[in-house]
């Protein structure tokens, strides 16, 4: 079966801009978990969504959003980028409650702001 | 909270076995993964521990114990594909959401 989905893989955007960055989980999760890794953080979680709520949110700024459709894809969206944005931004799929089943990760979108 | 810290490069030779070892702090904690990735790709989910003990599966097992916010992944028979990132991540309470130490790159040498 298909794995998660991230589109774009790459994306250049000017400080100031805002991106929208997508992920189709697999098919039949219900939760999609956002992370941003960087050289100097790490793996950081940013959000979770489950069947279209938010459950649960990371320790980033409002500029950092996202929602869930009802067919389970989820976007983040980033406003007023700053150079410190730039990332890797994986997206995680799990069933419902993750633990044995694992979260799948996508292979991320890289952001990068110049 | 979860401080999650493992150690930055470890370095072992093809064939021999490599210990990642992963301290956490306790509170608000369900269960541990340890996931691998290698460099440009997408985090792979290797195993996950809830019970104290160890976790078998082929060349990799993992540790976990509870009482002393501790747990290992064991690399047995290293193969040079094994040079990747390992990834320590708790679960928090609420669930879905992991909390992930900075990551052990091993390098694997002829």
């Amino acid at each position: 079966k298909a794995g998660v989905t991230q589109t774009p893989r790459y994306l250049i955007k000017t400080r100031g801009q805002q991106v929208t960055l997508s992920c189709s989980p697999i098919s039949g999760h219900r939760s999609v978990s956002w992370y941003q890794q960087t050289p100097g953080q790490g793996l950081q979680f940013l959000f979770e969504y489950f069947s279209e709520t938010q459950r649960n949110k990371g320790n980033f700024p409002g500029r950092f959003s996202g929602r869930q459709f009802s067919n389970s894809r989820s976007e983040m969206n980033v406003s007023t980028l700053e150079l410190g944005d730039s990332a890797l931004y994986l997206c995680a799929s799990s069933p419902g409650a993750g633990r044995a089943y694992g979260y799948t990760f996508g292979s991320g979108t890289r952001l990068t702001v110049v | 909270g979860q401080n999650i810290d493992q150690p930055t490069e470890m370095t072992a030779t093809e064939g021999a076995i490599v210990q990642i070892n992963c301290t956490y702090q306790t509170s608000g904690f369900n269960g541990l993964f340890w996931y691998q990735q290698h460099a440009g790709e997408a985090p792979t989910f290797l195993s996950y521990n809830v019970l104290d003990g160890l976790e078998e599966k082929g060349r990799f097992s993992s540790f976990l114990s509870r009482s002393k916010g501790y747990s290992y992944l064991l690399l047995k028979e290293l193969q040079m594909k094994d040079s990747a990132s390992y990834l320590c991540a708790g679960e928090g309470a609420a669930g879905n959401k992991l909390t992930f130490g900075g990551g052990t790159r091993v390098l694997v040498k002829p």
